[in-house]
């Protein structure tokens, strides 16, 4: 079946632009997260939905960063006034659920460079 | 000091050739453990889970040891295919961590001819 889609796969944007990124679970998945892979590191966490309730968004970097998902399926990460400490990878991914024998699953990521 | 540490490499080794990665944790509530695979420019897929008992795939044994708080993969009969970034990754589960996962730094394997 479908894995998780993520758009655009790419993305340069100038410093002080806003940027939306999408993220599309895989069907029936409750759980959805959001991780920041900058360079030469691991992913770090950003932010958790389960269904359409934010849960923790304790690893947004600053108030720049926005995430929702209001029906509980598609995702969007937005970053405002974007600076070039923005520039990562930013990977979305789905479980079924939130325990801990649920898999979870990543998109491919879209790669963001602030120019 | 990072949540899970691990020793970046690069490993540079032969095919054939047996490699052995560590990884420390320092959360002592964490509860699950995982080596995750990510290819170049590719998303991060999951290798195996690991146990304190220590469990084996095939060519990969993974191995818990709790009281150290240390987590450890190896790989033996190396292929040119294992050539990747290796992420050691724990998740805690409970309170309000709703099962996110802590990655390492990643440890880079390049397995040569």
């Amino acid at each position: 079946g479908a894995g998780v889609s993520q758009s655009p796969r790419y993305k340069v944007a100038k410093r002080g632009q806003d940027v939306a990124l999408r993220c599309d679970p895989i069907s029936g998945h409750v759980s959805l997260f959001w991780y920041q892979q900058a360079l030469g590191q691991g992913p770090e966490f950003l932010t958790y939905f389960q269904n359409e309730a934010q849960l923790d968004k304790s690893g947004l970097p600053s108030d720049r960063f926005f995430a929702e998902r209001p029906e509980g399926s598609v995702s969007t990460l937005k970053i405002q006034r974007t600076q070039q400490e923005d520039s990562a990878v930013y990977l979305c991914a789905s479980s079924l659920a939130s325990q801990v024998k649920y898999e979870q699953y990543f998109g491919p990521g879209t790669r963001l460079t602030v120019t | 000091r990072k949540e899970v540490e691990q020793d970046p490499g690069p490993f540079n080794v032969p095919e054939g050739a047996t490699v052995a990665f560590n990884c420390t944790y320092s959360n002592s509530a964490s509860q699950s453990f995982f080596w995750y695979r990510q290819d170049c420019r590719k998303e991060p897929k999951l290798l195996m889970s690991v146990y304190s008992s220590g469990n084996e795939d095939g060519r990969f044994t993974a191995q818990l040891n709790r009281a150290s708080q240390y987590i450890s993969l190896l790989i033996r009969d190396s292929k040119l295919s294992d050539s990747a970034t290796y992420l050691c990754v724990v998740r805690n589960a409970g309170g309000t961590s709703y099962g996110k996962l802590t990655f390492g730094q990643g440890t880079i394997l390049t397995v040569h001819p």
